[in-house]
């Protein structure tokens, strides 16, 4: 069974920029959520979706948003982008039904910007 | 808000050492708890969940225990190789995961 794959695995972009990133999640997982990793602020939760819809939201500006896709693949866009957006995206999939289902992450995409 | 703070943020041991790491979190009102797993610029693995009803979980050398109405889990490590240096990271879920720092932890050979 495939994990959960991320593509591209790096990015480099400048500021103003907006950038796409994918994630596949395992067949058979309805949701996905996103997280963004930097050395000084950890590991922070942007969204999740579950059958297309967002269903939780973290603390980010607008200028971060997402969207999944009836065969449960998510996009997620950051547009105008700024020096501190450089960081590891993360994904994660689980079933989606219910409270306590582990996360299975991807290897992430690694955004540089310059 | 809930907050999760991992303590200590690093650990280095000599290889066969048991150790353990904590986690502490702010909003007792969980789901679940779970232990992640994070090697150098990878994705986090899921190693052990324990949810919001049960006391501890296992798997091989590992052992998690979670006490929410003091707010702790902790992960156990028994007899330390190697091959465990990483990152290891706590996530409460209420809802959505809020993740600790993680402890980088180092076992010397």
């Amino acid at each position: 069974k495939a994990g959960v794959t991320q593509t591209p695995r790096y990015l480099i972009k400048t500021r103003g920029q907006q950038v796409t990133l994918s994630c596949s999640p395992i067949s058979g997982h309805r949701s996905v959520s996103w997280y963004q990793q930097t050395p000084g602020q950890g590991l922070q939760f942007l969204f999740e979706y579950f059958s297309e819809t967002q269903r939780n939201k973290g603390n980010f500006p607008g200028r971060f948003s997402g969207r999944q896709f009836s065969n449960s693949r998510s996009e997620m866009n950051v547009s105008t982008l700024e020096l501190g957006d450089s960081a590891l995206y993360l994904c994660a999939s689980s079933l989606g039904g219910q409270q306590n289902e582990k996360l299975f992450f991807g290897s992430g995409t690694q955004l540089s910007v310059l | 808000k809930q907050e999760v703070t991992q303590i200590p943020a690093a650990l280095s041991v000599p290889e066969g050492e048991n150790l353990v790491l904590n986690c502490s979190f702010t909003d007792s009102a969980i789901y679940n708890l779970q232990w992640f797993r994070q090697d150098p610029g990878k994705g986090l693995t899921s190693l052990l969940l324990i949810q919001s009803s049960q006391r501890e979980q296992t798997s091989g050398r590992l052992n998690a225990s979670l006490d929410k109405s003091s707010g702790r889990s902790t992960l156990y490590i028994a007899a330390s190789q190697p091959g465990d240096s990483a990152t290891y990271l706590c996530a409460a879920d209420a809802g959505k995961s809020t993740f600790g720092d993680g402890t980088t932890l180092t076992v010397k050979p």
